[in-house]
């Protein structure tokens, strides 16, 4: 089965730096994408790792270790506009490229 | 280029009707896939589509719910004699190719929500 853990929320300060954890347990993996959802919108992909290290993208970093099944999303510089879902997805291994999500990590910024 | 386009972005409808959500890929997608979100729930993947072919339906209930994404037009995904347990966000999303890389991601549409009576 598949099992993808991320907290529930968190809240931090406009200014600050986040960190949002996922573990996850899967029969295969290919590939751990993280997206961001605002309240009744799409997702938006946000980054995407399948080899272990830091990805940087701007005020965005996720970062991956395959051996530990942990990754983490960090936001730099956290923004009003970015109080959101953050979800954290799995491909996995068996060719048909579907992603396994986890609940979603509700962010909230606070002045 | 424009996103992934789904209609309606709203549908209500009363206990035994049928629903029809529609999906248009980005330009150049030809995967598509759907994704239900329940109320303070993640996303739960349904089916996986190239054109004419269902790759892959582990996700779809066994009844009532079916999905084509014929040559021409739009990906359909049909729930007939709904029930208040339908009632959830659709999302669809695409992808060029099945191998996804970082630059062949998933995007996804803005979703229909379903409301059952």
């Amino acid at each position: 089965g598949q099992n993808i853990d991320q907290p529930t929320e968190m809240t931090a300060t406009e200014g600050a730096i986040v960190q949002i954890n996922c573990t996850y347990q899967t029969s295969g993996f290919n590939g751990l994408f993280w997206y961001q959802q605002h309240a009744g919108e799409a997702p938006t992909f946000l980054s995407y790792n399948v080899l272990d290290g830091l990805e940087e993208k701007g005020r965005f970093s996720s970062f991956l270790s395959r051996s530990k099944g942990y990754s983490y999303l960090l936001l730099k510089e956290l923004q009003m506009k970015d109080s959101a879902s953050y979800l954290c997805a799995v491909r996995d291994q068996t060719g048909a490229n579907n992603l396994f999500f986890g609940t979603g990590t509700r962010l909230t910024v606070i002045p | 280029n424009a996103g992934v386009m789904q209609n309606p972005r709203h549908l209500v409808r009363r206990r035994g009707q049928e629903a029809r959500l529609r999906c248009s890929p980005m330009k150049g997608h030809s995967h598509v896939y759907w994704y239900r979100q329940l109320p303070e729930e993640g996303l739960k993947f349904m089916v996986y589509l190239q054109k004419e072919n269902i790759i892959d339906e582990s996700g779809m209930p066994k009844e009532r719910f079916s999905a084509e994404f014929p040559k021409e037009g739009p990906s359909i995904l049909r729930i007939q004699q709904v029930v208040r347990g339908d009632s959830a966000a659709y999302f669809c999303a695409s992808s060029p190719r099945a191998r996804a890389t970082k630059q062949e991601t998933q995007y996804f549409g803005p979703g229909t929500r379903l409301l059952v009576l």
